[in-house]
């Protein structure tokens, strides 16, 4: 059964923390992606990876940086956590074919007060 | 960049009954447009896509139909069940050679009434 699993389905953190949200996928795939969902907005990309040590930003990149040392594993960065930043954090991972399924974890529901 | 807008925001039908979601794109370069149903609690899943070569595709109740011309793709579930309750999103991007993520719509919450 293949997976994505994200590090924690919730936190709640401080304004200011330095926050860590990881992905860890067993599929060996190239792509990785994270995403921000909130409602009424859907789900907006923050950052993809193609490869190893690869970033691009996405649409909202701001206020976010990621880490990618591993295939496997793709970590995104909150360098001072805001409170506009509490939202549900979906990472994603596909083959290196942009034309593939993208594969899903469950969501990190973060929440910085 | 791409631009995906995607109604209704909410659908409420009959169980048994037909629903129909639509969405629009931006940008006549996009080639690949999966749908994903989004369950509580839980990440999106693929349930269907199609490719810009493509006119429809069916899948047992679910079909996605694509006008390149009009940029615009829907998706039609028949014999709508309890269990298609859900958020479901539309999608769409680019595949030039390289990687690049989904510009998703905002999502339809689909209710099947008992």
């Amino acid at each position: 059964d293949v997976k994505v699993t994200q590090s924690s389905r919730y936190l709640v953190k401080r304004t200011g923390e330095k926050v860590f949200l990881e992905c860890v996928q067993d599929m060996d795939h190239e792509n990785m992606f994270w995403y921000r969902q909130d409602p009424g907005l859907g789900l907006r990309l923050i950052y993809f990876s193609y490869d190893v040590k690869m970033k691009e930003k996405g649409d909202i990149p701001e206020g976010y940086s990621v880490s990618r040392e591993k295939k496997e594993r793709f970590s995104l960065i909150l360098e001072s956590a805001s409170t506009n930043q509490t939202s549900m954090y979906l990472c994603a991972s596909s083959l290196a074919d942009t034309h593939t399924e993208a594969f899903f974890g469950q969501g990190t529901r973060l929440t910085v007060v | 960049g791409e631009n995906v807008e995607q109604h209704p925001s909410t659908l409420s039908v009959q169980e048994g009954d037909s629903a129909v979601i639509k969405c629009t794109y931006s940008d006549s370069a996009s080639n690949y447009f999966p749908w994903y149903k989004q369950e509580l609690g839980k990440g999106p899943q693929l349930i269907i896509d199609i490719r810009s070569n493509v006119g429809e595709k069916k899948d047992q109740r679910i079909a996605v139909t694509l006008n390149k011309t009009a940029k615009h793709f829907s998706l039609h579930i028949t014999e709508t069940q309890p269990e298609d309750s859900a958020v479901y999103f539309c999608a769409a991007v680019y595949s030039g050679g390289g990687a690049d993520g989904l510009t998703f719509g905002k999502g339809t919450h689909l209710i099947i009434q008992p």
